[in-house]
């Protein structure tokens, strides 16, 4: 049993493309998220969704767009994808108010 | 700037042994700390977490300790075995300012000598 998923495992594209990363989460939280690891290793926040509303949005470029048609789904819009997007992407979920976030396995984006 | 710092890139343990992790933050809104463990093509996968207000938290092998007047926490692990090896993530939460994601160390990696 998959707790959270993403799809695609690896993504290769060129520069210019639009594409998008899919997360499904089958533990019944109300919270998602969306982390960027990058070249540095860092983890950092792009997005979370609590009850299909967006309560936060860091200094994101705003060719992305996350995209929640359920609680159970956060999807990750990409346009015009360049060079410097190419990172491990993370889903991530939560109930409001609990500190622990669980992870998916990841989403390696590379963008030629 | 890092609110959240991991000093150590790598650290190399017999088997057996102690591990410690360390990890110093910045940010004393912080109300919970939390420890993952990630394996390589794997997401991070939760380990061990401790609330602003205590200084110790044990599971099993795993306890974490915090010094909040240092701004310093620790993850020990006894005994080491050599599937601990993995990358430690240090993360923190800012619940009143951020409204609950994580802020994230940039990691330790354990290598567990047999």
């Amino acid at each position: 049993d998959t707790a959270v998923s993403q799809t695609p495992k690896y993504l290769v594209t060129q520069m210019g493309n639009d594409k998008s990363i899919k997360c499904e989460q089958n533990l019944g939280h109300d919270t998602m998220y969306w982390y960027k690891q990058d070249s540095k290793k860092f983890l950092k926040i792009m997005f979370s969704y609590n009850n299909k509303e967006l309560i936060i949005n860091e200094t994101v470029p705003n060719r992305f767009s996350p995209k929640s048609p359920d609680k159970a789904h956060l999807n990750l819009h990409i346009n015009s994808l360049e060079l410097g997007d190419s990172a491990v992407y993370f889903c991530a979920s939560t109930r409001t108010g609990r500190e622990t976030q669980y992870f998916g396995p990841g989403t390696r984006l590379l963008v030629l | 700037d890092q609110q959240v710092k991991q000093n150590s890139p790598s650290l190399s343990v017999q088997e057996g042994r102690i591990s410690i992790l360390n990890c110093d933050y910045t940010n004393s809104m912080f109300d919970y700390f939390l420890w993952y463990k990630k394996y390589p093509a794997e997401g991070p996968t939760f380990l061990i977490s401790i609330s602003s207000i205590k200084d110790k938290n044990e599971d099993g092998r795993f306890t974490v300790f915090l010094n909040k007047s240092a701004k310093h926490l620790s993850l020990h692990i006894v005994p080491s075995q050599p599937g601990d090896s993995a990358v430690y993530f240090c993360a923190a939460r800012d619940y009143g300012g951020s409204q609950g994601n994580l802020i994230f160390g940039k990691g330790t990696k354990l290598s567990v000598k047999p």
